[in-house]
């Protein structure tokens, strides 16, 4: 079966340490997404992708959140400097645009900043 | 903002019972879809409902769609506790089709044995 993949799953680390996490989106598909899930404030969107071109990262904190994709198989999310309020699970989604395509998530990378 | 709002945010039945859920939203779609979360997992999808369709099936899962209201249902029939799980819409926006899925809040269905 073709899945998202992330990893790590799950990473516990210091206030002040940098993150990154990754995600190798299903092979073929064109439009990946970041989202972030607390239970404050549930499922927020914070970036994606088309063609590994970004077309909205408004939801993410421009100042220590980074997101890219290098290549049509790795997407990377990256915190700089970690702080508490981003402890969270992670997720990456993706999917192909046409008529009515679903977006398949990975299982989430769980973060703990501490 | 969010664009869906699921209802109630919890909801607690007897396997065998149905469950309905709802699904309000704000802006025009394309479609709407259904996920299902269960604990320390992803979300998966179950059914996907076009702008122009008013109702779809899948096995147990009826989902209906009101598109003049901005409401979806979800309904499972005869329950079981692994239907255990937290249930979200998506909406994908009309317009610049497909830019994005906006989720709401969920909805945490307990199936008690």
């Amino acid at each position: 079966d073709a899945r998202v993949t992330q990893t790590p799953r799950h990473k516990v680390t210091e206030m002040g340490q940098e993150v990154t996490m990754r995600c190798q989106p299903i092979l073929g598909h064109n439009t990946v997404f970041w989202y972030r899930q607390t239970m404050m404030q549930g499922l927020e969107l914070l970036a994606y992708f088309r063609n590994r071109a970004p077309l909205d990262d408004s939801g993410m904190p421009k100042d220590r959140f980074s997101a890219e994709m290098p290549d049509a198989t790795l997407a990377t999310l990256k915190i700089q400097p970690s702080e508490p309020r981003d402890s969270a699970v992670y997720f990456c989604a993706s999917g192909t645009f046409g008529t009515g395509n679903t977006i398949y998530f990975g299982e989430g990378s769980w973060l703990t900043v501490v | 903002s969010q664009q869906g709002e699921e209802d109630p945010q919890a909801l607690s039945i007897q396997e065998g019972e149905n469950a309905t859920m709802n699904c309000s939203y704000k802006t025009s779609i394309n479609n709407l879809q259904w996920y299902r979360q269960n604990s320390g997992r992803g979300l998966v999808h179950l059914i996907l409902i076009r702008s122009n369709e008013r109702e779809k099936h899948s096995g147990r899962l009826r989902v209906t769609l009101d598109t003049s209201k901005k409401s979806s249902s979800l309904l499972i029939t005869a329950s079981r506790a692994a239907d255990t799980a937290s249930y979200f819409c998506a909406t994908d926006g009309s317009g610049n089709y497909g830019q994005n899925f906006v989720f709401g809040p969920g909805t945490r269905l307990s199936v008690l044995p």
